[in-house]
Order: structure tokens, then C-alpha cells, then sequence
């Protein structure tokens, strides 16, 4: 069991490209999330989704994009890339609501030079 | 809005003592659950440990405990004999029962020293 997968795990960007951080899970998760984490900080939330073809806005979610075409599948779009958005890029998912907590992927992280 | 405080910013301890993370959570209301994950250096998130606001128990997962404190929203992590493989970020984390997102406090760094 897989669990939730992130591609790539590393990644350098330059000023003004675009990429797509992958997402995956294998546990027919319902919930979806994407968290950036800065250098000794906590954690921000960017976009989430409680289903397939549902998404919504976290607290930080200005220069990002997601969908979610299927259950599976959580990809994060970052458009002209700046280096504001070097960071440490966190998928999670989870069942439901309430009492089950997130599990976590390992983690992209994203450099923009 | 509810709000997650980790007032320790980073802590050390002696291999094998004990150490307790503060936690202390804002909230009205009366059904929801609260987290705490660890963050090693590999910066894989780990679920340590969950408690339901419904129970008084605390939760406990071998030798780690909480000790939660409703009334006084507070909920603090107790690390017993601590190894050098507990040396990571502690996140302490809330969600209520009808709340999509779980809110995460800012973390303590927590470093066991041999």
C-alpha cells in the first residue's frame, strides 16, 4: 500500500516557468490537500478538495492552481513561477471529516532561481 | 476562528528524560479531535498521536501521552525516556468535527541530546 505518493521529490525551477507537482494516493481518500512549507515554519494550507471535481482555496493559494478529475489524483499547478514560492510542497489526504487525521506524502522540495 | 499556540519554539533534553510540548487551542465548540505529528529531518509527517474531545482519557501510544485538558483548552504532548530518534519538529494540530481542514500550530523544535 502506497499510500500518498508526490512527484517529483526535488526540483529547480527558473524565474517565470511552469511545473506540476503530482499527487497520488491509493487509499480512496475522499479528502485532498496541498500545504507549502517555508524554511522553519509551520505549515500553509493552498488548495483543498473533498472530491473529485471539487476544489477549494486555502489561506495562500494566489499563483497555484489544482484540479480533480479523479478520487486519486491531486495536481498542483504553479504558473510563472517566483521566488516567493521556493518552498517545501506537501500533498495530504484523508477519509472524512473529523477524527481521522492526514496522512502525509514525502514532501517536494521546490527551488526557483 | 480557531487557533493552534505551540509556545515553545525549540527545546533540548537529555537522552532518555522525559519532556512535555505545550499546546493550547481556541475554540466554541464541543465535538472535535486534536493531533500531534512529528516532523524528523527527513520532513516526513507522522502521526503520533489523537484524542477526541468526547473522551476523557488520554490517549496514549507507547511512550508517548498527552495530557488533555478541555476546560482549559490546553492539550500537551509527553515524550517518556526520549531517544535520538525523537529529535524532529512537533506539530500540534485541531479539527472540528464538521470542519474540512485541520489547523496546524507553528511547530516546536525538539532536539535529544546524547
Amino acid at each position: 500500500n502506497a499510500g500518498v505518493t508526490q512527484t517529483p521529490k526535488f526540483r529547480i525551477l527558473k524565474i517565470g516557468q511552469s511545473m506540476t507537482l503530482q499527487c497520488t494516493q491509493d487509499m480512496n481518500h475522499n479528502y485532498m490537500y496541498w500545504y507549502r512549507q517555508d524554511p522553519g515554519m509551520g505549515l500553509k494550507l493552498i488548495y483543498y478538495s473533498v472530491g473529485a471535481g471539487i476544489t477549494d482555496k486555502g489561506e495562500v493559494p494566489n499563483g497555484y492552481n489544482v484540479s480533480r478529475s479523479t478520487t486519486e489524483d491531486f495536481p498542483l499547478r504553479l504558473e510563472l513561477a517566483a521566488p516567493s514560492q521556493t518552498s517545501v510542497y506537501f500533498c495530504a489526504s484523508r477519509p472524512r471529516q473529523g477524527d481521522y487525521g492526514y496522512t502525509f506524502g514525502s514532501g517536494t522540495r521546490l527551488t526557483v532561481v | 476562528a480557531q487557533t493552534v499556540t505551540q509556545s515553545q519554539p525549540e527545546m533540548s533534553v537529555q537522552e532518555a528524560e522525559t519532556v512535555t510540548l505545550s499546546c493550547t487551542y481556541d475554540t466554541s465548540e464541543n465535538n472535535y479531535y486534536l493531533f500531534w505529528y512529528k516532523q524528523p529531518p527527513s520532513r516526513q509527517m507522522i502521526l503520533v498521536i489523537r484524542q477526541e474531545a468526547y473522551k476523557q482519557q488520554n490517549a496514549t501510544e507507547n511512550r508517548f501521552s498527552v495530557n488533555f485538558q478541555k476546560a482549559a483548552k490546553s492539550f500537551s504532548l509527553k515524550i517518556s525516556d526520549s531517544q535520538l530518534g525523537d529529535t524532529a519538529m512537533y506539530f500540534c494540530a485541531f479539527n472540528m468535527n464538521r470542519d474540512d481542514k485541520i489547523i496546524f500550530g507553528k511547530g516546536t523544535r525538539l532536539h535529544i541530546l546524547p
